[in-house]
């Protein structure tokens, strides 16, 4: 069965520091992956998403994702961190042969300036 | 693109009393829909899977006569929750997926509560 594990409930960077949300996932085949933020009291926002293509997927608002297979992980970064991005950023993996998203637990980023 | 909205953005009603909840795909068709449960500080659960046409298909534990779901049509579906108690408060969010696709665009969410 597919599963995801987010490693950090929570990551405070400095507003212009690098961003590293991690991310591994169990699968028995190549599965799709993606990366959504919410904003507090909001719905969720799709990020980027890996589909088998390039292992280097870029994504919204400067962030990006890379495929590692070897390693079963899909970490998203930032360059730099704006205030902008603090949020709940939630890893997700498609379930194989169904319609189902199965989601990680969450990291609740913080920004301080 | 690929917005979805919901309606109302929160509501507050009375232990006992029905809310329906309806998600909208703006500018797409969407031949599935999903709902979803979010508790505070939590992943999102997802409820039922629902097909344009179709009976919802739930998941296990979502009582299915307590989770009203409907989608007549390719832009909307409503869940209506059904005789609401203090524990169904929560945030419920919609997503919607177009044909030959498997990226879900999610709605703003709904947060209900119950009194």
């Amino acid at each position: 069965a597919q599963s995801v594990t987010q490693l950090d409930s929570h990551v405070s960077v400095s507003e212009g520091t690098p961003v590293l949300l991690r991310c591994n996932y169990s699968s028995s085949y190549s599965p799709s992956l993606f990366w959504y933020v919410q904003h507090p009291n909001k719905g969720l926002q799709l990020l980027l998403k890996y589909t088998s293509a390039a292992t280097l997927v870029k994504g919204i608002n400067g962030f990006e994702a890379e495929f590692k297979k070897s390693e079963t992980s899909f970490h998203l970064t930032k360059p730099s961190a704006h205030m902008s991005d603090a949020a709940e950023y939630f890893c997700v993996v498609t379930e194989r042969g169904t319609d189902k998203l199965i989601f990680g637990t969450g990291t609740r980023l913080q920004v301080f300036p | 693109g690929a917005v979805v909205s919901q309606h109302p953005s929160w509501v507050i009603c009375k232990s006992g009393t029905s809310v329906k909840i309806e998600c909208r795909s703006l500018d797409f068709q969407a031949t599935t829909m999903f709902w979803y449960r979010q508790f505070p500080k939590q992943s999102l659960m997802l409820m039922a899977t629902s097909n344009e046409g179709s009976k919802a298909t739930y998941e296990q534990g979502v009582e299915k006569d307590k989770f009203l779901i409907n989608h007549a049509s390719l832009t909307l579906s409503t869940l209506t929750v059904t005789s609401a108690h203090p524990e169904d408060s929560s945030f419920y969010i919609c997503s919607a997926r177009g044909q030959g696709t498997e990226t879900q665009y999610f709605g703003p969410g709904t947060r209900l509560l119950v009194l």
